[in-house]
């Protein structure tokens, strides 16, 4: 069974910048998986920031970047404001057509 | 201005069924793959199913995988998913969503506001 990673939670300075990841149980994320970052405030659904690794979504500011790192997926947000404080969690799309979410990671900005 | 509308979602009892709608709007409909994602309270995201555009192709989650059943319908610009012998664990928020692609799902980028489902005894 294929599990992804991601850190269960992280914490930042305002204006900081920080760096989220995302690997799976077994082998390494690759551009292949798409990998995608939603971010969710409580109460709220979901809202895309990241597609197919690097693309950000429509509004998306550009404070907010993908990429791989290493053997992983990595999110990364620099100067990080106090409404950045919210859930973020990473997809991959795997060539099954199964898709599998990371537990989510969240994110503390104090 | 894409908006996806889900509806549907109540209190079932334990083995009973259900079935969930979007409406969407704001695109061409046939042209994308349609998602259903859902959350437990508390809980992450979990995927659940996702159909191409043409509807000619399903998949789903191990998890409900021979009770849920997800469709569409092209000329009304509305995804189903048919929800049977439901179990207290599918108690969640269900999320309808957007793909980029219209054959095998490779990102969401739009997402309904979602409708909750009550499994209970």
């Amino acid at each position: 069974q294929t599990v992804v990673t991601q850190e269960p939670s992280f914490s930042v300075s305002p204006g900081g910048t920080v760096t989220l990841t995302c690997g799976l149980s077994s082998g390494s994320v690759s551009t292949s998986y798409y990998p995608s970052w939603y971010q969710q405030t409580p109460g709220q659904a979901p809202r895309t920031l990241i597609y197919s690794t690097y693309t950000r979504s429509s509004g998306v500011p550009d404070r907010f970047s993908g990429s791989i790192l290493g053997n992983k997926a990595a999110l990364t947000i620099t100067g990080a404001q106090a409404d950045d404080e919210s859930d973020y969690y990473c997809v991959l799309y795997m060539d099954s057509g199964n898709v599998v979410f990371g537990g989510g990671t969240k994110l503390t900005v104090l | 201005e894409v908006q996806l509308l889900e509806s549907g979602g109540g209190l079932v009892q334990t083995g009973g069924s259900l079935r969930l709608s979007c409406a969407a709007s704001g695109f061409t409909f046939s042209n994308n793959a349609m998602t259903w994602v859902r959350q437990a309270p508390g809980k992450g995201l979990e995927w659940v199913s996702t159909i191409s555009g043409s509807g000619g192709t399903t998949y789903y989650a191990d998890s409900v995988k021979g009770r849920f059943t997800i469709s569409r319908d092209n000329s009304k610009n509305t995804l189903y998913v048919q929800m049977s012998s439901l179990r207290a664990e599918d108690t969640a928020v269900y999320y309808c969503a957007k793909d980029r692609r219209s054959t095998s799902p490779r990102g969401i980028d739009y997402w309904g506001q979602g409708t909750l489902v009550t499994v209970s005894s």
